[in-house]
């Protein structure tokens, strides 16, 4: 158990809907990341969060957003969901940023199935 | 697109042999680090070589990196059952922002121990 979880396991919906994912990382991090896999693009970094604030922005979609809250946990929203966005999404989290590297850790992910 | 290709894509060997995964990258990196993934499970860090350092253990598990080569290989040796995962490794791209991090995942290699 990495300490990060993540809300819900599954979800299930139809496509062209919008849907928002949970994640509350590890005591005492900062930083949460998002991350998509699927069986065609792999494993790929959506965006980072430090205390609140935007830090690193990798391929997500205009149709994507995320926010870290004051109490550290994070969402992702996904809107006007298509069939291609079926998949994994982690969440992870790390330490404070002033470590010149960062061990990440994983939440156990929120499967999204688009009908 | 991915950063890291891993090498094979799949291993299939015998409990107790010695499993050797390679990754390779193309950018200038910070680290690189190995992650383990159950079926359909989330990301567990295994071990993280900086990108100073040549080799690094950890139990049965034997890292290198040859940046001049850009690449990296995960030695784990007298594997058992367990080990049967997917290994990916992840590049820390240098970034301008202070505490940015994006990680970048390779397609991993799909590790089987056979009893």
């Amino acid at each position: 158990d990495s300490g990060v979880t993540q809300t819900p396991k599954h979800l299930i919906t139809a496509t062209g809907q919008r849907v928002t994912l949970r994640c509350s990382p590890r005591s005492g991090d900062l930083s949460v990341y998002w991350y998509q896999q699927s069986l065609d693009q792999g494993l790929q970094f959506l965006i980072q969060y430090y205390n609140g604030e935007e830090r690193a922005k990798g391929n997500i979609l205009e149709r994507f957003s995320a926010q870290q809250f004051p109490d550290l946990h994070s969402e992702l929203n996904l809107s006007s969901l298509e069939l291609g966005d079926s998949a994994l999404y982690f969440c992870a989290s790390s330490l404070s940023e002033l470590r010149a590297y960062n061990e990440q850790f994983f939440g156990p992910g929120t499967r999204l199935t688009v009908l | 697109s991915q950063q890291g290709e891993e090498d094979p894509q799949a291993l299939s060997i015998q409990e107790g042999e010695n499993a050797t995964m390679n990754c390779s990258y193309k950018t200038s990196i910070n680290n690189l680090q190995w992650y383990r993934q159950n079926s359909g499970r989330g990301l567990v860090h295994l071990i993280l070589i900086r990108s100073n350092e040549r080799e690094k253990h950890s139990g049965r598990l034997r890292v290198t990196l040859d940046t001049s080569k850009k690449s990296s290989s995960l030695l784990i040796t007298a594997s058992r059952a367990a080990d049967t995962a997917s290994y990916f490794c992840a590049t820390d791209k240098r970034v301008i922002i202070q505490g940015a991090q994006k990680l970048v995942f390779g397609q991993g290699t799909r590790l089987t121990i056979n009893p």
